[in-house]
């Protein structure tokens, strides 16, 4: 069964500064798709960056960037120049034969 | 981008009655749509994905009896909880997805419904 693990319950970083969220997940696949959504107070799931696991390239979209680690089966999201807007809870999410498995999420709070 | 809609928004039932839930895409097929619920504060767990014209596929733990789910158009799926127990009272979000192409494997999300049971 595949985990995804994701050990930051909550995360503070001030405006305009860069905050890394961890993301570890478990696999014996080689190929799949790993996610970065954003839910915030709304409740609507929005997909931040997505990531093919055969690409060895770390997938970009602005100001949100990862770091994928295949071989440590290791997701990071970086989010640079943080904005007030960014404050919302973030799930890493595995997706394989159709079905997204989630991380318990992790909170970022963004100060002034 | 692909829209999916989720209509209630947000629904109260007396404990006893049951309640329907509608996922729309709006523009694109989708093939596969999923339901999700979700408990304050945690993450969503899958209940059951459905294709177009067929059977639910449910999640372990998942009563296919109480959540009756039904998948008849390219364009709509339903969620109905029977007999709805304040045990009930969730959130609940359904995502699609559709045929073919880059974007099979990946899921629109509709803005979710709340239910209340009362």
């Amino acid at each position: 069964a595949q985990t995804v693990t994701q050990s930051q319950p909550e995360m503070s970083v001030q405006e305009a500064e860069t905050v890394t969220l961890s993301c570890t997940y478990d696999t014996s696949e080689s190929d799949y798709y790993l996610f970065w959504y954003k839910q915030p107070p709304s409740r609507q799931m929005i997909l931040v960056i997505r990531q093919e696991a055969y690409k060895q390239q770390n997938a970009t979209e602005n100001r949100f960037s990862v770091n994928f680690q295949k071989a440590a089966k290791s997701f990071s999201l970086k989010i640079s120049d943080s904005q007030l807007g960014d404050a919302a809870m973030y799930f890493c999410a595995y997706l394989q034969t159709g079905k997204l498995q989630f991380g318990a999420g992790t909170q970022v709070v963004v100060t002034p | 981008g692909a829209v999916v809609s989720q209509h209630p928004s947000r629904v109260i039932c007396k404990s006893g009655t049951s309640v329907k839930i509608e996922c729309r895409s709006l523009d694109f097929q989708a093939t596969t749509m999923f339901w999700y619920r979700q408990f304050p504060k945690q993450s969503l767990m899958l209940m059951a994905t459905s294709n177009e014209g067929s059977k639910a596929t449910y999640e372990q733990g998942v009563e296919k009896d109480k959540f009756l789910i039904n998948h008849a158009s390219l364009t709509l799926s339903t969620l109905t909880v029977t007999s709805a127990h304040p045990e009930d009272s969730s959130f609940y979000i359904c995502s699609a997805s559709g045929s073919g192409g880059q974007g099979a494997y990946e899921q629109y999300f509709g803005p979710g419904t709340r239910l209340t049971v009362t």
